[in-house]
């Protein structure tokens, strides 16, 4: 059974560029997670989503950053204009009507010069 | 301060060595409580939920204690295998589900 999809794997991109992920979760599960993992400051959750809605998106760090669920299987993460700050590792997670095992994907390794 | 707060390490330790991550929490309406483990350049994967009576799983232990709000993992006989980030997370009420809050994690590192 395919686990969490998420691509690219890795970006590298110069600021002020558009940068687009891409997450495909787990087949039935209905909440779907954004993450964000700096050594700093760890990992925090950005938005979730559940059936398709956004629900609390209070994580994301200001309006650059924008999240899409067009349907149950695929959502992205954009951030319009990129920035070095933005320099991260982003998993998406999802998990069955809210039940708190949440199963992570590989993650996307992003780099802004 | 953190909502989750953990020692970073990180923990040196020689193979068949037993040690113990302890993690503090601040939000006392948190409900559930586990260990995750992360390995490097990994995403996190469930280790393993934290119940109050405290619970076992093979060589960890995890065990809880709410007045003090302080969570504890405890690995027995350790084994190269189990160098990796440890990650303590709290379930917190958020909208109707439960928000998972992560510590920053521990780091094991289990030399032959």
């Amino acid at each position: 059974d395919a686990g969490v999809i998420q691509s690219p794997r890795h970006e590298v991109t110069e600021m002020g560029q558009e940068v687009t992920l891409r997450c495909k979760p787990i087949s039935g599960h209905d909440y779907l997670f954004w993450y964000r993992q700096t050594m700093m400051r760890g990992l925090e959750l950005l938005i979730y989503f559940n059936n398709n809605v956004p629900i609390d998106d209070s994580g994301m760090p200001e309006d650059r950053f924008s999240a899409k669920m067009p349907n149950a299987s695929f959502s992205t993460l954009k951030i319009q204009p990129s920035e070095p700050r933005d320099s991260a590792v982003y998993f998406c997670a999802s998990s069955y009507r809210g039940l708190n095992t949440q199963y992570f994907g590989p993650g996307t390794r992003l780099t802004v010069l | 301060r953190k909502e989750v707060e953990q020692d970073p390490g990180p923990f040196n330790v020689p193979e068949g060595a037993t040690v113990a991550f302890n993690c503090t929490y601040s939000n006392s309406a948190s409900q559930s409580f586990f260990w995750y483990r992360q390995d490097c350049r990994k995403e996190p994967k469930l280790l393993m939920s934290v119940y109050s009576s405290g619970n076992e799983d093979g060589r960890f232990t995890a065990q809880l204690n709410r007045a003090s709000q302080y969570i504890s993992l405890l690995i027995r006989d350790s084994k190269l295998s189990d160098s990796a980030t440890y990650l303590c997370v709290v379930s917190t009420p958020n909208t109707g589900f439960q928000k998972l809050v992560f510590g920053t994690g521990t780091r094991l590192l289990v030399s032959p």
